[in-house]
């Protein structure tokens, strides 16, 4: 059975930092790209990030280009999230989600999420 | 603002057919699958179709996807209470080389 599992969340003030974590079983981590959703309160779905199984390409939403970086230790089956400078849009329900390819990319698709952290970035 | 567009309601009765639409550009539905989730606020959204119109196992085929140009649609027939849920189309979008979601579209059983 898959599972994700982040962790990580919490209350921060703007412009500090904070580091989410994914822990993942049930299927070959290293075999797939994995991806960061967020939800902000009373908002849609958007997506954040999204890194290959090698680390070799990664991407971001313009939002959070420049302060968020994406990585993943294959080894510990785990994937991260830093996030700096964060603002007060940035408050959401962070998910992890794996993809069906290798790739970040069109040919996959996210089908397994976990149920989410949560992020609140207030003075 | 979403990048893909849906009504932000649906609603129906217990054995009713509804459709929920999923607006897009030649960017991201137009020349991408399209794909559907359902999520309860708090839990893990879960893929009800994937590639446009396919479902994955374990989805009851009272889910169908469906799409045209630069929209897409998913109905839901012999509607049943535990449907109530929001739903979000997603696609690849090129410009942006990322995902784009809809702002969801939460569907309420009468």
């Amino acid at each position: 059975e898959v599972q994700l599992v982040e962790s990580g969340g919490g209350l921060v003030r703007p412009g500090r930092s904070l580091r989410l974590s994914c822990a993942a079983s049930g299927f070959t981590f290293d075999d797939y790209a994995m991806h960061w959703v967020r939800q902000a309160p009373g908002k849609g779905l958007e997506w954040v990030s999204g890194i290959s199984w090698n680390s070799g390409s990664i991407g971001y939403a313009d939002s959070v280009k420049g302060r968020f970086t994406i990585s993943r230790d294959n080894a510990k089956n785990s994937l991260y999230l830093q996030m700096n400078s964060l603002r007060a849009e940035d408050t959401a329900l962070y998910y992890c989600a794996k993809d069906t390819g290798d790739y970040y990319d069109s040919n996959g698709y996210n089908d397994y999420w976990g149920q989410g952290t949560l992020v609140t970035v207030s003075s | 603002q979403s990048v893909l567009t849906q009504p932000p309601s649906a609603s129906g009765t217990p054995g009713q057919r509804v459709s929920i639409s999923c607006s897009g550009s030649s960017s991201n539905v137009g020349s991408n699958y399209v794909y559907w989730y359902q999520h309860l606020p708090g839990t893990a959204p879960k893929l009800l179709i994937y590639r446009n119109n396919q479902r994955p196992s374990g989805v009851p085929d009272r889910f169908s996807g469906s799409k045209s140009g630069t929209s897409a649609s998913l109905a839901i027939s012999g509607l049943r209470s535990e449907d109530e849920a929001d739903y979000y189309c997603a696609a690849w979008d090129d410009s942006l080389s990322g995902r784009v979601f809809g702002g969801g579209t939460k569907l309420t059983v009468l």
